[in-house]
């Protein structure tokens, strides 16, 4: 089925450590998303990119970093993870603009920092 | 002040009530609204998006009112299924267009 891909589904990472969360999409759209979601904040947005080859800040950045490799992947990276990054981590993905269908989610990757 | 904001709930109603959820936010050249639906420790997925004229997908009911910067969702007929944490969803302003933001969601419980 069409959709959106995000690995690991799970990871727990040590202070200071790096990991890269992957995202892919097979709807051929042209922009994607990252997403943070913490309780009682809502869906807030780390980058996006609306087309391959471009990236923009969104709400919140700071500590990451993203590339989009192809139209199809979209990855996250934290170089150096903080408790603070504890989270859930959603990938998403729309036409460019959004149309009436909106975003398209992964499944999430539940992130924990000790 | 935050782009969307929603009554976090939880909203307990009986099998077979009527519930209605407002949402407002705070750019009124926004253009695209949205309800999406999200389960416990799941992805938000599309409800439904939400047209000036207000738009009817079987028990479900949305409406925009732009003077007043507001978008409802009327539940009818509550069913144990409907049992979810609603996001309200909108785009922004100037460059920020094609960004979606989105409120931190209502949350209901159908009980038997």
């Amino acid at each position: 089925n069409a959709g959106v891909t995000q690995t690991p589904k799970f990871q727990v990472l040590k202070t200071g450590q790096s990991m890269t969360l992957q995202c892919a999409q097979d709807m051929n759209h042209n922009s994607m998303y990252w997403y943070r979601q913490d309780p009682g904040m809502g869906l807030r947005l780390i980058y996006y990119s609306a087309s391959e080859g471009t990236t923009d800040k969104g709400e919140v950045p700071n500590g990451y970093n993203v590339s989009r490799l192809n139209k199809r992947e979209f990855s996250l990276r934290l170089e150096s993870a903080a408790p603070s990054q504890t989270s859930v981590y959603f990938c998403a993905s729309s036409e460019t603009p959004p149309g009436p269908r909106g975003y398209t989610f992964g499944s999430g990757t539940r992130l924990t920092v000790v | 002040r935050k782009e969307v904001e929603q009554d976090p709930g939880p909203f307990n109603v009986p099998e077979g009530a009527t519930v209605a959820f407002n949402c407002t936010y705070s750019n009124s050249a926004s253009q695209s609204f949205f309800w999406y639906r999200q389960d416990c420790r799941k992805e938000p997925k599309l409800l439904m998006s939400v047209y000036s004229s207000g738009n009817e997908d079987g028990r479900f009911t949305a409406q925009l009112n732009r003077a007043s910067q507001y978008i409802s969702l009327l539940i009818r007929d509550s069913k144990l299924s409907d049992s979810a944490t609603y996001l309200c969803v909108v785009n922004g302003r100037g460059d920020n267009f094609n960004k979606f933001y989105f409120g931190s969601g209502t949350k209901l419980n159908v009980k038997p």
